[in-house]
């Protein structure tokens, strides 16, 4: 069983669309939890970041987390085809070393016009 | 604030030539740096980890290696490359509880 498990789509929305990124994992160790966009040949770009089970809200997104199914999401709200991208969630153990993440393969993300 | 530098932007090297890869951090000191490979289709894999001048920790077995001369300089290298060595190579830096940061990367070929 892989450490994180995300379904690589490709996930079509039509734009204003509400969209749900999902990540399950494994390791109860995990203390954080990140998600990342990642547009063609860049290089991710930090989007949410939480240290607790909850919602965190910025903006359209909202990072929920819940430790105890070890199950994160990303909403997206009213979508605009700028959000079409890749999309990571990425996880960590201690917040000595916040570099050594485990991510996810990442969800293509594609919101039509 | 803080930036990444890291260059090239994209390499092709035959199979066997040696490869160095470059990255530099500004707006920042004593930070933690990563190399960080990504696959066609995959995740991102913790390649290397700095902590410090000099201070280099791997993560898995390869034919890479990873040197940091200078506190926001952070350098991959091999002797001799070879064809699974192809990939998105990603420099990242962070601070004591902060999260990771990623540099735009270099594609690197190998043919």
């Amino acid at each position: 069983q892989k450490e994180v498990e995300q379904d690589p789509g490709p996930l079509s929305v039509p734009e204003g669309a509400i969209v749900s990124l999902n990540c399950t994992y494994s390791n109860s160790a995990f203390q954080y939890f990140m998600w990342y966009r990642q547009y063609s040949r860049k290089g991710p770009e930090l989007l949410m970041y939480t240290y607790s089970s909850g919602n965190k809200e910025d903006g359209r997104f909202t990072a929920q987390v819940d430790k105890s199914s070890k199950y994160i999401s990303l909403f997206i709200r009213d979508s605009q085809p700028s959000d079409s991208a890749t999309y990571l969630c990425a996880q960590g153990e201690g917040s000595s070393n916040t570099g050594k993440l485990i991510f996810g393969q990442g969800t293509t993300l594609q919101v039509k016009p | 604030s803080q930036t990444i530098h890291q260059w090239p932007a994209t390499l092709v090297q035959p199979v066997g030539s040696p490869l160095s890869l470059e990255c530099t951090v500004e707006g920042t000191s004593n930070p933690n740096l990563y190399w960080y490979r990504q696959a066609a289709g995959r995740g991102l894999q913790l390649l290397f980890y700095s902590v410090g001048i000099g201070q280099i920790s791997s993560e898995v077995p390869q034919n890479l290696s990873a040197s940091r001369p200078q506190d926001r300089q952070f350098i991959l290298s091999s002797k001799k490359l070879l064809l699974s060595d192809s990939g998105f190579y990603l420099c990242a830096w962070s601070e004591l509880g902060s999260p990771l940061h990623f540099g735009n990367g270099t594609r690197l070929t190998v043919t």
